[in-house]
């Protein structure tokens, strides 16, 4: 089905291991995102993409890292996980004459 | 750097009546605004945006919302509730010509019975 995923939508981890959240899209966007979603903060965004192999920090980048080798994947690697990045993990897209971002149904990541 | 603040973290209305969340942004420059809505463990879903001279922009499932440059506003409103606009609702801006967007903290809609 055409859309975006997201995977695995629920995952535990200890402090220190490496983790990936992947998001995939079927759309061809040209704009990929990923923000967390914590209690009080809204959605900040952590990293973005404008295209594949362009990649650019957002607001709150420090200990995750992405990158894009495909338009269609996008995925998010937090290197040594800490349980201040336990949180629910969003990711989107959009195309850019629209600026309409479509969300994926979300990772919900807890840190042990 | 781009702000948004919306006014009141939980708003609560019956059905039937008019729904009014709240949303101001920090730009001397008219930016691009967006209200997204999200249902209990979903994704977010775009209701609406403003990107053009229209003032009042009209989304999905009845919401609309004015864009007032004076005040610096971007209220959405509903004229009547039903049950199933029961969700979370964020309000958020980008630069124009920008993608990246801002998100104001959310605002939960409660409706009673």
């Amino acid at each position: 089905d055409a859309g975006i995923t997201q995977s695995p939508r629920y995952k535990i981890t200890e402090t220190g291991r490496q983790v990936t959240l992947m998001c995939h899209q079927t759309w061809s966007h040209s704009y990929m995102f990923w923000y967390r979603q914590d209690l009080g903060h809204g959605l900040r965004l952590i990293y973005y993409s404008a295209a594949a192999d362009i990649t650019d920090k957002g607001e709150v980048p420090d200990g995750y890292v992405v990158s894009r080798s495909k338009t269609e994947n996008f995925p998010l690697t937090l290197e040594s996980a800490t349980r201040s990045q336990t949180s629910v993990y969003f990711c989107a897209s959009s195309e850019a004459a629209t600026y309409e971002q479509y969300f994926g149904p979300g990772t919900r990541l807890t840190v042990t | 750097a781009q702000s948004v603040t919306q006014l009141g973290s939980h708003v609560s209305v019956s059905e039937g009546a008019l729904v009014l969340l709240r949303c101001n942004y920090s730009s001397s420059v008219p930016p691009y605004l967006f209200w997204y809505v999200q249902y209990p463990n979903q994704g977010l879903q775009l209701l609406l945006k403003y990107t053009s001279a229209a003032t009042l922009v009209k989304g999905i499932n009845g919401f609309e919302a004015e864009f007032k440059k004076s005040e610096t506003s971007f209220h959405l409103t509903k004229p009547s509730a039903h049950m199933s606009d029961a969700a979370e609702y964020f309000c958020a801006v980008s630069d124009r010509g920008a993608q990246k967007l801002v998100f104001g903290q959310g605002t939960r809609l409660t409706i009673n019975p």
